[in-house]
């Protein structure tokens, strides 16, 4: 039980597109969802906090108008990588956290999106 | 959330225990030891957490000090498959809206 999926798995697009990354819980609801960002050799950096139903709460030093993050149900976060450039290129995971599950675990990760900027 | 410390890097024998040690020394009394591990290219995978008892699960078990000020996971017979960045997160229990904060980890690598 409690699984997240990430789609899509890897993407490669031109500089200055905008790609949309998408966080699903697909057998629980999932009020929150963290979307963190990993480059290489390097830990996970937490970018954003997002609730079902309202704003997300980015980090500091995370641009909210550059990584736009939508949460509008209880299975789905969206996060999108506005005029992306080459310096965005990373490794993108999201995580949930199941309520009323039963779950002990803090949060339930997906399997990330390899982000390549040419 | 607590600091915790982790070697960088351990190597370990398959078949052999691994021991991966902890130190969070300024842990408080609502914070939980949680593990994580990172397999090259995938997302992180829940190991097993506690608060001041020892536990053990199908995966691993964790020891945790009296005075909680330091942990151990044990993978009690490493695999290949084990070869992974292994997390140490201190943090308060798993019904808070709080994120995991990751640090640097420790990478382990089981040998053949």
């Amino acid at each position: 039980g409690a699984v997240v999926s990430q789609h899509p798995s890897w993407v490669i697009c031109k500089s200055g597109t905008s790609v949309k990354i998408e966080c699903r819980s697909l057998d629980f609801q999932a009020t929150t969802m963290f979307w963190y960002r990993q480059f290489p050799k390097q830990s996970l950096m937490l970018m954003a906090t997002s609730n079902e139903g309202s704003k997300a709460t980015y980090e500091q030093g995370v641009e909210k108008d550059k990584f736009l993050i939508n949460h509008a149900s209880l299975t789905l976060s969206t996060l999108t990588v506005t005029s992306a450039h080459p310096e965005d290129s990373s490794f993108y995971i999201c995580s949930a956290r199941a309520v009323g599950q039963g779950s002990n675990q803090p949060q339930h990760f997906g399997d990330g999106t390899r982000l390549s900027i040419l | 959330d607590a600091k915790t410390t982790q070697p960088p890097s351990m190597d370990c024998a398959e078949g052999r225990a691994a021991n991966l040690p902890c130190n969070h020394s300024t842990i408080s009394g609502n914070e939980y030891v949680y593990w994580y591990r990172q397999i090259h290219s995938q997302g992180p995978q829940y190991i097993i957490h506690g608060l001041k008892n020892n536990e053990t699960n199908e995966m691993a078990s964790l020891i945790i000090t009296e005075d909680r000020k330091s942990s151990t996971l044990i993978l009690p017979h490493a695999t290949l498959r084990d070869t992974a960045v292994y997390y140490c997160i201190v943090r308060v229990g798993p019904n808070s809206g709080y994120a995991l904060n990751f640090g640097k980890g420790t990478s382990l690598l089981v040998t053949p």
